[in-house]
């Protein structure tokens, strides 16, 4: 059974930074690309951030770029996102994501990132 | 960006009744386009991929069509646990710079 778990969120301070993780199981991680998205409270979903099976490929969303690094161990089936200065707007649920030709086939259930003074 | 545009916001539904959804894109994304349900409290479940093919252990009730542009979601008769929210996605730039709509409500009416 495909399970992905995330961990790390909490309350930081506007500025402030937070390691999200991903722990992966029940698939062969290093075969797939992944992927985080995020849902601020009562809104709907925006993509954040990929990086390909090998992790040697990454984009993010232009609302990250430049704050937030995304990167995996394969060794260990884990994913991270580092997030740096944060900020009001980054407050939602962060998920990550198998990716499969583009989709998003597997869900975790979520991690709460709220960013507040 | 592309820009997804679901409609309707809400669609109040009876059980047992057809609910169709529709999502259009800003540009043409050929087939490739997704739906996801996503029910309170819970992360979303990818329903169907390709416009039109059904993941692994969705119901047959559910179905996708379109191409380019236009896409549509039908649920063909609500159930209980359909009750949700159904966003689209498209996954056709590479790199990827993946957009959802903003999602459709399906409540009971």
């Amino acid at each position: 059974e495909v399970q992905l778990v995330e961990s790390g969120g909490g309350l930081v301070q506007p500025g402030g930074s937070l390691r999200l993780s991903c722990a992966a199981s029940g698939f062969t991680f290093s075969s797939f690309e992944m992927t985080w998205v995020r849902q601020a409270p009562g809104k709907g979903l925006e993509w954040v951030s990929y990086i390909s099976s090998s992790g040697r490929t990454r984009y993010y969303a232009d609302s990250v770029e430049g704050r937030f690094t995304i990167s995996r161990d394969n060794a260990k089936n884990s994913l991270s996102l580092q997030m740096n200065s944060l900020r009001a707007e980054d407050t939602a649920v962060y998920y990550c994501a198998r990716v499969t030709r583009g989709t998003l086939d597997y869900w975790g259930q979520g991690t709460l990132v709220p960013v507040s003074s | 960006e592309i820009v997804m545009m679901q409609s309707p916001a809400t669609l109040s539904v009876s059980p047992g009744e057809r609910a169709t959804l529709s999502c259009r894109a800003s540009q043409s994304v050929s087939s490739n386009l997704a739906w996801y349900q996503q029910k309170p409290g819970q992360a979303p479940r990818l329903l169907i991929y390709g416009a039109s093919t059904r993941a692994t252990g969705i119901p047959v009730r559910f179905s996708g069509s379109g191409s380019g542009t236009e896409f549509t979601l039908t649920i063909s008769s609500l159930q209980s646990e359909d009750f949700a929210v159904y966003y689209c996605q498209q996954y056709d730039v590479w790199p990827p710079r993946w957009t959802f709509g903003q999602g459709t409500k399906v409540e009971i009416k």
